[in-house]
């Protein structure tokens, strides 16, 4: 399984763009990247999933280069309630013995 | 609308007591999974399942059982082996995100177990 790197915690104020930066140098043909989003005592909740290049939704853009070795999770104008953690995971989501592995994330705080 | 239902969502359990907690899914997934957070720290797998009546240890197994008789239900029984059972409680299914159209995991609302 592929292990992912990012920066424990970010600041930021409404209305700014965030960029949260995953690393994972040795991601598989296979893998896919997905992001989630987690609020106190809550479950995850998935906010964005890629492979190549870009995705973006209604929420937020994933930004992957050409070698995959990392990917940006794009938050627009963020506000007071996207503050949260932030998990990057990456594996083959069509592999039934595949298990999310989490670290502990980012944890955005957004003032007002 | 399909998801998944943790209950409770607190559960109080006194020393020596076997405690379970209910993970129930719509979402017609096979795989389903159980994690505990710790504050401030990532998700552990304790166990998870593939299909119906099969499940496998997952990192921190010790003191937890479950069972997985119907595909909806993945039931988690903490039990009296487990020395520290204080902790928020996940539990996951793997399959189509409800409205998302993308292959991954769907979360419970999680129950948090507290020993008194």
């Amino acid at each position: 399984l592929a292990k992912t790197t990012q920066p424990i915690s970010m600041d930021s104020y409404e209305g700014q763009e965030v960029n949260i930066t995953c690393s994972h140098n040795n991601i598989a043909t296979n893998d896919y990247i997905t992001w989630y989003q987690q609020f106190p005592s809550q479950g995850p909740r998935f906010i964005i999933q890629g492979y190549k290049t870009k995705v973006t939704n209604e929420v937020a853009s994933l930004f992957i280069p050409a070698d995959r070795k990392s990917s940006t999770l794009s938050l627009p104008r963020v506000s007071l309630s996207d503050t949260a953690v932030y998990y990057c995971l990456v594996g083959d989501r069509m592999d039934s013995s595949y298990k999310l592995i989490f670290g502990s994330g980012t944890r955005l705080l957004v003032r007002p | 609308d399909g998801g998944i239902t943790q209950s409770p969502k607190y559960l109080f359990r006194k020393e020596g007591q076997n405690v379970t907690l209910s993970c129930e899914q719509n979402l017609n997934h096979d795989a389903m999974y159980w994690y505990r957070q710790d504050p401030g720290q990532g998700l552990r797998l304790i166990y998870y399942s593939q299909i119906v009546n099969d499940f496998q240890k997952g990192d921190i197994a010790e003191g937890y059982s479950v069972s997985r008789e119907k595909k909806e239900s993945f039931p988690l029984t903490v039990t009296s082996a487990q020395k520290n059972p204080t902790a928020f409680y996940l539990c996951a299914s793997r399959g189509e995100i409800p409205g998302q159209g993308n292959y991954g995991y769907t979360f419970g609302s999680g129950t948090r177990l507290t020993v008194v």
